[in-house]
Parts: structure tokens; C-alpha cells; sequence
């Protein structure tokens, strides 16, 4: 069975500080790995995806397969970067469906 | 529009109830998918359409729960006889790309249940 797991559900940081945002995953083939964010009052919505190898709004993520992780970072953190963010995994079943971890909610104190 | 819409935002159901929540895809989107977020939680799968066809329903939690998608664009998720374990927000997503999550997957506001 695939899953995820996201061990802080909560996480402060003071703006101008690195953040990391933890995703662990188990998942026995090849697994595509996302980041999800939602802001407040705001609908879920695509962040990166480990495929793309991309660097979005500042952010990046690396997929450890030896260590089976998938955390979220970023240098210098912004206050307008202060959201519950989700880590997913699409695994191999007929519609290819997001596996969600249970959130992060991040805030950038001034 | 724009945006995946979904309706109600809200709805207050008494134990027992049936509701109806409803999704309206971008339109064009081949794909739409039903989630169920409890307090706390991630989104929880529940079901998948691919045009009309429902492809996969594996994380429906019971047989009270019936989602259907006649003619490939909008999408009903019913839950009859509501138990108050119902409560969430259901979330609705669609993609434009087939074969399931081919590509970004695109949420609605979704609609909270509060089952009495």
C-alpha cells in the first residue's frame, strides 16, 4: 500500500530563515511525487512536481529514493509563503490517483 | 468559468439525510476526481471518471455513497442516509489529460458537510 507522511503539522520560521517541509513516502515501484499548497482562503493547487525538476515561488524538492523522502525547501522564506502545504504520491492503481499526506501548515513569522 | 466550481459550498444535513453535491469541471477536462477531506486530514480519494465512465471507485467508504458523471462534464456525488462519520469537505478535481493524473490536477473550493 502507498503512503505518506508529513510529521510536522505545524511549522514556524521566521521570515528571511530556510524552511524545510519533511515528506516521506513507502510505495514499492517508481512514484511521481508532488507538492500541493493551499493558502488561505484559497483553493488546493499545484506547487512542483518531482519530474519537473523545477524551482517554484523559490521552492524545490528532491526525490530520495534511499531514503524514500520528498522534503520540501527553500532558502529565505516570505510571509506570503505561509499556507498548509501537502505532499502527494500518484501511484499505480487504474486512475493514477493522489495519495495525500496529512498537511503542513507552515507559518513565516515578521 | 474559470475554475472548477462546486456547489453547495455548505450544507447542514440532519442524520439520515440524503445530499446531492455537485461538480462542474473545466470544461474540456477529460478527467475528474472526488475527494474527502476530513478535519485535520489530507484529501482522501474516493472516486475517479474519465469522460462519463466511472473508472475506478475503490475509495468510496460504503454503498451509501453513488457519484455519477452522465454526460462527461458535470458530476454528482450523493450520500444517502448521512452518518455523522460523513462529515468532511468533498473536494472535486479535474485534468484535462486522460489516463488519470497525466497531468496538473485542478480543485474546487469544495462543498463542507455537517451532518447533525
Amino acid at each position: 500500500a502507498q503512503r505518506v507522511t508529513q510529521p510536522e503539522k505545524l511549522l514556524s520560521v521566521f521570515k528571511g530563515a530556510p524552511v524545510e517541509l519533511k515528506c516521506n513516502y513507502s510505495y514499492s515501484g517508481s512514484p511521481e511525487l508532488f507538492w500541493y499548497v493551499q493558502y488561505s482562503r484559497q483553493r488546493l493547487q499545484l506547487l512542483l512536481r518531482h519530474i519537473s525538476r523545477e524551482s517554484i515561488k523559490g521552492f524545490t524538492a528532491d526525490l530520495n529514493k534511499g531514503e524514500t523522502s520528498f522534503h520540501l525547501k527553500k532558502p529565505f522564506a516570505q510571509e506570503e509563503d505561509s499556507a498548509m502545504y501537502y505532499c502527494a504520491l500518484v501511484g499505480a492503481g487504474s486512475a493514477r490517483q493522489l495519495t495525500f499526506g496529512s498537511g503542513t501548515q507552515l507559518t513565516v513569522l515578521p | 468559468g474559470a475554475g472548477v466550481s462546486q456547489s453547495p459550498r455548505y450544507k447542514v444535513a440532519k442524520r439520515g439525510q440524503d445530499v446531492a453535491l455537485r461538480c462542474d469541471p473545466i470544461s474540456g477536462h477529460v478527467s475528474l476526481f472526488w475527494y474527502q477531506q476530513a478535519l485535520g486530514q489530507g484529501p482522501e480519494f474516493l472516486t475517479y471518471f474519465q469522460n462519463e465512465a466511472q473508472l475506478d471507485k475503490s475509495g468510496l467508504p460504503s454503498d451509501r455513497f453513488f457519484a455519477e458523471r452522465p454526460e462527461g462534464s458535470v458530476s454528482t456525488l450523493k450520500i444517502q442516509r448521512t452518518q455523522q462519520e460523513d462529515s468532511a469537505v468533498y473536494l472535486c478535481a479535474s485534468s484535462r489529460l486522460s489516463g488519470g493524473l497525466a497531468g496538473e490536477l485542478f480543485f474546487g473550493e469544495g462543498s463542507r458537510l455537517t451532518v447533525l
